[in-house]
């Protein structure tokens, strides 16, 4: 089973708005990762936030983890059509080698 | 572009066939995992190779083997082909592990 579990399933905003999407996961973690998924093709790397790191920026992106909670979270702020996407988050345990995908969460940028 | 590239792009077989599927890792990246993503699901780890030597499995079963090959070339071969294999097959090249992976673009099988 999957550990990261992302939430909302599905989001649709306007373009300008913000998106914020929420990732949970289950055991202890060496970092956590957001990637981005176009149409079924391969996954884009967006950023990386070690268990040490409370919260990262890059761009429009900022990503947030909670250790306590078990919990990030992905902003996306002033959304354009082109961020229309999969998002995902995975995760790298510690005492293991696999990185865990959660099920995604599909945004709907409408311009 | 990640430079990681995945041959083929499509492939369609039946049930019971073998296929191998093919990964070019980008320039100087020793680790490579595969990943088995069905439609609407998030990727599911197969798989990792380090230095030629596998590294960890995901829950798949034997009949899903892979090669890492001294260029850092990978291969995943998939015997006794099963319907619920349909899926979008990605590989990803790294340094080391648990860092920023690089995804190629995906081999998408069809199993009719």
């Amino acid at each position: 089973s999957q550990q990261g579990e992302e939430d909302p399933q599905a989001l649709s905003i306007q373009e300008g708005e913000n998106a914020t999407m929420n990732c949970s996961y289950k055991t202890s973690i060496n970092n956590l990762q957001w990637y981005r998924q176009n149409s079924g093709r391969g996954l884009v790397h967006l950023i990386l936030i070690r268990s040490n790191e409370r919260e990262k920026h890059s761009g429009r992106l900022r990503v947030t983890l909670d250790t306590s909670k078990k919990s990030s979270s992905l902003l996306i702020t002033a959304s354009r059509a082109a961020d229309t996407a999969s998002y995902f988050c995975a995760t790298d345990n510690t005492g293991g080698f696999k990185t865990i995908f959660g099920a995604g969460t599909r945004l709907f940028v409408k311009a | 572009e990640t430079g990681v590239t995945q041959s083929p792009t499509h492939l369609i077989k039946t049930r019971g066939q073998q296929v191998t599927l093919r990964c070019s890792s980008q320039s100087g990246h020793n680790t490579v995992s595969w990943y088995q993503q069905a439609l609407g699901q998030g990727p599911q780890f197969i798989f990792q190779y380090y230095r030629e030597e596998e590294n960890g499995r995901g829950n798949f079963p034997p009949r899903f083997s892979g090669l890492q090959f001294p260029n850092y070339s990978s291969e995943l071969n998939v015997n006794a082909l099963e319907l619920d294999d349909s899926a979008l097959y990605l590989c990803a090249s790294g340094e080391g592990f648990q860092e920023t992976q690089y995804f190629g673009p995906g081999t998408r099988l069809l199993v009719l």
